[in-house]
């Protein structure tokens, strides 16, 4: 967990706010992924970049907007979420592609009110 | 869609025993990850397995991969209450755009 951080947390937000989660790696490694946890049912994939460049955006509503400004970090940025978006976010890197292993955040409890 | 389904969803054994889990997926693959999740946390990474591998070791770690029944094992031989975690499977193919695809997870309990 240590070569990859995130912030915060813990997050509430209501539905109305903005929010955004924040994370680092520092691994050197070349793609970053964002994931959605939620109660007994199989890691989402959210986005990917790879070399700063998004590849991949798995049908993600619009409320969640990803921000790769280098490859050392992922932002989400949150707007107008529902309460079924809560869950653990979480963020990972992998040195070459998806299909490397995934060196994972401590994750973002996001609870939506 | 998800392709690894780990089974059981949910184990609890005595500290010292042995524990198994396994993981079945529908398509050809390019390898095979298993992950370990502590409560609430991020998924630690175990163990890799190409496709063309049969077994692999790391401490007391086994992974096997049988590609003619689409299907991996997980052996954590004598556990440790450390061991209690979720664990998960993911595999990764070239027909999927190399995207890793995760299972449900099997939830390991390891009891003093």
């Amino acid at each position: 967990e240590t070569g990859v951080t995130q912030t915060p947390r813990h997050l509430v937000m209501g539905m109305t706010n903005k929010k955004s989660l924040k994370c680092e790696q520092h691994l050197g490694h070349n793609a970053m992924y964002w994931y959605k946890q939620s109660a007994k049912k199989p890691l989402e994939l959210m986005f990917v970049y790879n070399f700063k460049e998004q590849t991949e955006n798995n049908s993600v509503p619009s409320r969640f907007s990803p921000e790769c400004p280098n490859s050392s970090h992922l932002f989400l940025h949150l707007h107008t979420l529902q309460p079924e978006d809560s869950a653990l976010y979480l963020c990972a890197s992998s040195p070459f592609g998806q299909s490397y292993e995934q060196y994972f955040g401590p994750g973002t409890r996001l609870t939506v009110t | 869609s998800q392709q690894g389904e780990e089974d059981p969803q949910a184990l609890s054994i005595q500290e010292g025993e042995n524990a198994t889990m396994n993981c079945s997926y529908k398509t050809s693959i390019n390898n095979l990850q298993w992950y370990r999740q502590n409560s609430g946390r991020g998924l630690v990474h175990l163990i890799l397995i190409r496709s063309n591998e049969r077994e692999k070791h790391s401490g007391r770690l086994r992974v096997t991969l049988d590609t003619s029944k689409k299907s991996s094992s997980l052996l954590i031989t004598a556990s440790r209450a450390a061991d209690t975690a979720s664990y998960f499977c993911a595999t990764g193919a070239w027909d999927s755009n190399y995207q890793l695809i995760w299972g449900a997870g099997t939830k390991l309990i390891i009891k003093p």
